[in-house]
């Protein structure tokens, strides 16, 4: 059980490159989200899913995209990178969203876009 | 939109002091979350506050959930250097789906 598996740790982007970050989780969990994380922004949401096919708007949801054609995995896409989203990008599950359970996060991965 | 207001956003203690962050909301909550975020690492869940009034412990970590369920408090007493991180509070307010997160605490410790 590797609970939520994020690809790659480090990027290194140029401004207008685009590039995919996966994120998979083998729990079975009905919910996973993207945020990301900034110096004193706390942690903000991109998109998120409640289940396979679904997906929606987080805070940040400009300039990203998100599929889920399957429980378990949820790529989030830079169309056009920018410096702008230099950031620590954090994927997150949890079993359900009826249940209030807690979130699981992956270990982050680091984009730097020059 | 819900908003989340965490404050202090850093908190320097001497070792075994206490201190409190606290964390208010716009909206009234369905429930409230706890994390950890050591340095370098990824946010970790603490716990789950669900009830008006509630008030949960763990070891020297005292959390409580507001009477009107918008504002939450985490007290941490005879503080270690094991605690030294970011702690942050997640919101999700009534019928929505989505978990917003505040600014976070971030704690160092003086030995």
């Amino acid at each position: 059980n590797a609970g939520v598996t994020q690809t790659p740790k480090f990027q290194v982007l140029k401004t207008g490159q685009s590039m995919t970050l996966q994120c998979a989780q083998d729990m079975n969990h009905e919910y996973m989200s993207w945020y990301r994380q900034d110096p004193g922004m706390g942690l903000r949401l991109i998109h998120y899913s409640v289940g396979a096919g679904i997906t929606d708007q987080g805070e940040v949801p400009n300039g990203y995209n998100v599929s889920r054609s399957t429980t378990e995995d949820f790529p989030l896409r830079l169309l056009s990178a920018a410096p702008s989203q230099t950031s620590v990008y954090f994927c997150a599950s949890s079993y359900s969203t009826r249940t209030n359970s807690p979130l699981h996060f992956g270990n982050g991965t680091r984009l730097t876009v020059t | 939109g819900q908003q989340v207001m965490q404050i202090p956003q850093y908190q320097h203690v001497q070792e075994g002091e206490d201190f409190t962050t606290y964390c208010n909301s716009s909206t009234t909550l369905s429930n409230i979350q706890w994390y950890k975020q050591r340095p370098g690492g990824h946010p970790v869940f603490l716990i789950q506050l669900v009830k008006s009034g509630e008030v949960k412990k763990q070891k020297r970590l005292t959390f409580q959930f507001g009477e009107a369920k918008k504002n939450s408090s985490l007290h941490i007493t005879a503080t270690q250097t094991t605690d030294v991180g970011t702690y942050f509070c997640a919101a999700r307010p009534v019928n929505d789906y989505k978990l917003s997160f505040g600014a976070g605490t971030t704690v160092t410790v003086r030995a």
